[in-house]
């Protein structure tokens, strides 16, 4: 099946520093990827969407300059997160969807991040 | 009010009971998913309905499509069912997903 490598896991980072997150889907074309945040006891919710080859867009809140998100071919994505504080310690997901598969939607593993 | 809601928040239930899962959404939607997460954070897609029932293995969803509700079952339950459960809507074809505040769904044995 369908198969999304997220990484890393985990990263613990200085405030001040940036940190790039990696999906990469592994046997399919992500035409459009979804990424997430999950701050602890709170629903996911979705930051912004990107299709390969264009920008992102991005939901209400969630700043573009930030959170620097880059969709250059159908099987990577990546987020950046610039100049991160620790109020931006949270647990971050991508989700690929593939016109192929009707929408259906795979998940990555997440990646945890800590800023100290 | 939250476009998604979820009921029970938590549920603890011993091993082969019956367990059901309810979620409301307020919103016109195209897909309703469900998802299970594990305590690493992991999420697998269980289901995608915009209609009736679907089934797999010892999974069941429903979809009520009038009433803006969907349920997830699970029969025979067992502990490594143990997870979040989380209903999720969306609304256009290619849109992110609304999630429910999720289900910790605990099965002792």
């Amino acid at each position: 099946g369908a198969v999304v490598s997220q990484h890393p896991s985990w990263v613990i980072c200085k405030s001040g520093t940036s940190v790039k997150i990696e999906c990469r889907s592994l046997d399919f074309q992500a035409t459009t990827m979804f990424w997430y945040r999950q701050f602890p006891k709170q629903s996911l919710m979705l930051m912004a969407t990107s299709n390969e080859g264009s920008k992102a867009t991005y939901e209400q809140g969630v700043e573009k300059d930030k959170f620097l998100i880059n969709h250059a071919s159908l099987t990577l994505s990546t987020l950046t997160v610039t100049s991160a504080h620790p109020e931006d310690s949270s647990f971050y997901i991508c989700s690929a969807s593939s016109r192929g598969t009707f929408y259906g939607y795979t998940f990555g593993s997440g990646t945890r991040l800590t800023v100290v | 009010k939250n476009e998604v809601e979820q009921s029970p928040q938590n549920l603890t239930a011993q091993e082969g009971e019956f367990i059901t899962i309810n979620c409301s959404y307020s919103v016109g939607i195209s897909a309703l998913h469900w998802l299970q997460q594990h305590p690493g954070g992991g999420i697998v897609s269980l289901f995608m309905l915009s209609s009736g029932k679907k089934k797999h293995g010892r999974l069941i969803a429903t979809i009520n499509i009038q009433e803006k509700h969907s349920s997830l079952h699970i029969t025979a339950s067992h502990p490594r069912d143990s997870a979040v459960y989380i209903c999720a809507a969306r609304r256009g074809g290619a849109d992110g997903l609304t999630f429910g505040k999720g289900t910790h769904l605990i099965i002792q044995p």
